[in-house]
């Protein structure tokens, strides 16, 4: 199983570009989010998806949009990139079902942005 | 306002010690995570615990709910322990998501 995969590892961005990171997972898993991670911070929440066609904003949202369409698949878009975009960026999945069932946090490899 | 408190920030320690990771978070929890960030950046789940305590190899995790606090104990420190480990929750109110703490960072020297 492949897991998170999260794409493209690294990229440098002009300020004012827009982007797209791209995040699909193989586990069947209802659950997905996006984070980012600043130096010395915690992992912050930007958006995340209970299951295809249903997203909702976390801590950290603006300036950032995303799409579920299919259960695997979970991109985040950068509009009018800026400095403080500057960050890494995790996808993750997670099974939740009836009652306390949880399970399989996984978190995809990072994505390196910087923005000048 | 919800937080996740780790100590300590970083951590040095000699290869075979016996180390200890704290985590104290401020109010009900479903669960508790432990998380192990490696020097590359990947992100790999550890633990994820709601009561009493967990063992896998080397790794150990306890909670005490009516305290708030957890840790992570690592027996018989090796130098590929290095890592940034993590604490993460799920509020009993937020669902699946998960409120991160800040990371400890560990070395291990030989």
């Amino acid at each position: 199983n492949a897991g998170v995969t999260q794409t493209p590892k690294f990229r440098i961005l002009k300020i004012g570009q827009s982007m797209t990171l791209q995040c699909t997972q193989d586990m069947n898993h209802n659950y997905m989010y996006w984070y980012r991670q600043d130096p010395g911070m915690g992992l912050k929440l930007i958006y995340y998806s209970v299951g295809a066609g249903i997203t909702d904003k976390g801590e950290v949202p603006n300036g950032y949009n995303v799409s579920r369409s299919t259960t695997e698949d979970f991109p985040l878009r950068l509009e009018l990139a800026a400095p403080s975009q500057t960050s890494v960026y995790f996808c993750a999945s997670s099974y939740s079902g009836a009652g306390p069932l949880f399970y399989g946090y996984t978190f995809g490899s990072g994505t390196r942005l910087t923005v000048v | 306002k919800n937080e996740v408190e780790q100590s300590p920030q970083n951590l040095t320690a000699q290869e075979g010690e016996f180390i200890t990771i704290n985590c104290s978070y401020s109010v009900g929890i479903s669960a508790l995570h432990w998380l192990q960030q490696h020097p590359g950046g990947g992100i790999v789940s550890l633990f994820m615990l709601s009561s009493g305590k967990k063992k896998h190899g080397r790794l150990i995790a306890t909670i005490n709910i009516q305290e708030k606090h957890s840790s992570l104990h690592i027996t018989a420190s090796h130098p590929r322990d290095s890592a940034v480990y993590i604490c993460a929750v799920r509020w009993e109110t937020s669902g699946s998501r998960l409120t991160f703490g800040e990371g400890t960072q560990l070395t291990v020297n030989p």
